[in-house]
This record gives C-alpha cells, structure tokens and sequence, in this order.
C-alpha cells in the first residue's frame, strides 16, 4: 500500500543553520508529494508541492525535488529562522494531485534557537 | 475570504461517553470537507470526508461517525467513546477534489 515514512524528530537547529528533513515514500503509479507545515497553535497548512518526477516545489524558502528513482521527497533550506519553528508533514496523494486522500508522514517537529 | 472554525480546542472525556466535534466554513459554497486524526506517534489519518450534503465517505471502519446537516458544517460524533479514540482531530475543507486543503486549528480529544 501506499505509505510515506519521514525523519522522527524532535530536529533543533541554531538560527542561519542548513535544515534537511528527510521523507521517503512507498506507492504505486505516479504519486503528487505535498509538505505541510503546522505552526503552534494553528492548523496545517500545504507549504509546498511536486506533481511529478523531478518537479521542485519551492515556497518561503523552503524547496523539496521529486525523485522518482530514490522516491523522496527531502525538505530544504538553507538558512532557518526561529520563525520556521513548527511542525512539518510530508504527504503524498495518489489521485492525481488530489489532496482529499492525503497519505501523511507523522511529522518532524523543528525548533530554531536563536 | 473564506475561514474554518472548528471547536472546542480541547476536551476531556470519560470513556463510554457522547462525542461531538463540530466544524463550519465560511465564504465559501460546496466545499469538500474532511474529519482526520492524528494519535501519538501515528501520522494524518484520514477519516471522514463529503463532497455534499447528507454525502460522507468513511475511510476507516471504527467508532467513530460524521454527519453533514448543512452545506458547511460538518459533525464528527461518537455514541461510546474508547480510550483509544484520544487524539487530534482535524477538520478541513477543499473547493474541489485539486485544490489546496485548508486545516482548522484542531481537537485535541483526551478519553480517560
């Protein structure tokens, strides 16, 4: 079945640091990859995304590159702030980019220390 | 501008009783809505979700049921609540099946 396994946290970084959490999924056909965020105190929200083989999502920052061949979906950035503090979710969908049937990751929680 | 209220932000229950979660949307008409949760250590799990009213679709068979009365409210209910129904429930809402899902700020659902 389809399954998406991401880096157990919790990951603390100094500010200005080079953040990488690691996400590998598992599915059948051509899945779209997805990376929530849930900030403290809010819900998630979709912070990037990648539809298909070798697409880079980027946003605030932040990018992540399908690659089919090792199937992952790696978070990057190259210099956090303490405002990027929060908990990130890799997910996938098998619905053709659908996000109704979200596969989720049980998350990594980041704390940047100033 | 569309919003998503989901309340009560906390609760503590005995087990073997009522449970009613609930979850509005504003600014927006038919939305596809959803019920997941999150137990510890456990990724999002999806559990309810409707593209319309009195429509649900159940994807894990379990204790739990949801109701759609009106087009933007969705009900997550329980007749006997288990301890192993604790857990972070999360409602949210999409305009169609490809569009981005928008997350209420979630239940946190303690069964004792």
């Amino acid at each position: 079945g389809n399954s998406v396994t991401q880096m157990e946290g919790p990951v603390t970084l100094s500010e200005e640091a080079f953040l990488t959490i690691n996400c590998t999924y598992t599915a059948t056909g051509y899945p779209s990859l997805f990376w929530y965020v849930q900030y403290p105190g809010e819900g998630l929200q979709l912070l990037l995304k990648a539809t298909k083989a070798d697409d880079k999502g980027s946003n605030k920052g932040f990018e992540a590159t399908y690659r089919k061949e090792t199937t992952s979906f790696h978070l990057e950035k190259g210099s956090v702030q303490v405002s990027d503090s929060a908990v990130y979710f890799c997910a996938l969908s098998n619905y053709g980019g659908s996000q109704g049937n979200l596969i989720f990751g049980k998350g990594t929680k980041l704390s940047v220390k100033p | 501008s569309q919003t998503i209220h989901q309340w009560p932000a906390t609760l503590v229950q005995p087990v073997g009783s009522p449970l009613s979660l609930e979850c509005t949307v504003e600014g927006t008409s038919n939305p596809n809505l959803y019920w997941y949760r999150q137990a510890a250590g456990r990724g999002l799990q999806l559990l309810f979700y409707s593209v319309g009213i009195g429509q649900i679709s159940s994807e894990v068979p379990q204790n739990l049921s949801a109701s759609r009365p009106q087009d933007r409210q969705f009900i997550l209910s329980s007749k006997k609540l288990l301890l192993s129904d604790s857990g972070f429930y999360l409602c949210a809402w999409s305009e169609t099946d490809n569009s981005p899902l928008h997350f209420g700020n979630g239940t946190r659902l303690t069964v004792t």
